[in-house]
């Protein structure tokens, strides 16, 4: 089966530093990968998936991330991060099924 | 386009109550999923229907979960009876194609 690690559990940045949330991943098959984000009391919200194609995939808010499939990993990156990015982020990844990892709190500091 | 509908919102219960939760999909959205998310951590799958089947039900606890979707739109979630670590948020999404999943706000679930 599939599984997902997020490497940091917690991720401050000052605003409008650029950030990287770390995703890795293990599968035996092709995969699809997705990025979250959930707010405070609120669903999960896509930010972006690679299906197929270019490694390199844009999603809303400014996100991007990177398909690396000799490394099996997903990072996400933002250039120039705001108070409104803070957040849970969740990488996952699916085969038969979803699985999620445990997420990154991303905080946004003045 | 209006989201995946979900209620409550939040649920407080003593252990060995009952409780359910109602999701109502996306329009044309053939599949349903129901997560359930303790603090902490990412959401973990219970169960998946496509249209009123059921495709993947192998981590619900059946002795006590138990999930329908009867006319393949709506879906009710059940707990019967309640343990303390049910405590979560219960996650509704749905999906078109099985591949982009689209989800509710959650109930929140507090058992005492």
């Amino acid at each position: 089966a599939q599984s997902v690690t997020q490497l940091d559990s917690q991720v401050p940045v000052f605003e409008e530093a650029p950030v990287e949330l770390r995703c890795n991943y293990s599968s035996s098959v092709s995969v699809y990968l997705f990025w979250y984000v959930q707010y405070p009391n609120q669903g999960l919200q896509l930010l972006l998936k690679y299906l197929s194609g270019s490694t390199l995939v844009k999603g809303i808010n400014g996100f991007e991330a990177e398909f690396n499939k000799s490394q099996t990993s997903f990072h996400l990156r933002k250039p120039s991060v705001h108070i409104s990015d803070t957040a849970e982020y969740f990488c996952a990844v699916m085969t038969r099924d979803m699985r999620f990892g445990a997420g990154t709190r991303l905080t946004v500091k003045p | 386009e209006a989201g995946v509908a979900q209620s409550p919102r939040y649920k407080i219960i003593e252990k060995r109550q009952s409780v359910a939760f109602w999701c109502n999909p996306i329009s044309g959205h053939a599949t349903l999923y129901w997560y359930q998310q303790i603090l902490g951590q990412g959401p973990k799958l219970l169960i998946q229907f496509q249209n009123n089947g059921v495709v993947d039900d192998s981590q619900l606890p059946k002795d006590r979960f138990s999930a329908e979707r009867l006319k393949g739109v709506d879906s009710t979630l059940k707990i019967q009876p309640a343990k303390l670590e049910d405590s979560a948020v219960y996650l509704c999404a749905s999906s078109y194609d099985r591949q982009t999943q689209y989800f509710g706000p959650g109930t929140r679930l507090l058992v005492l």
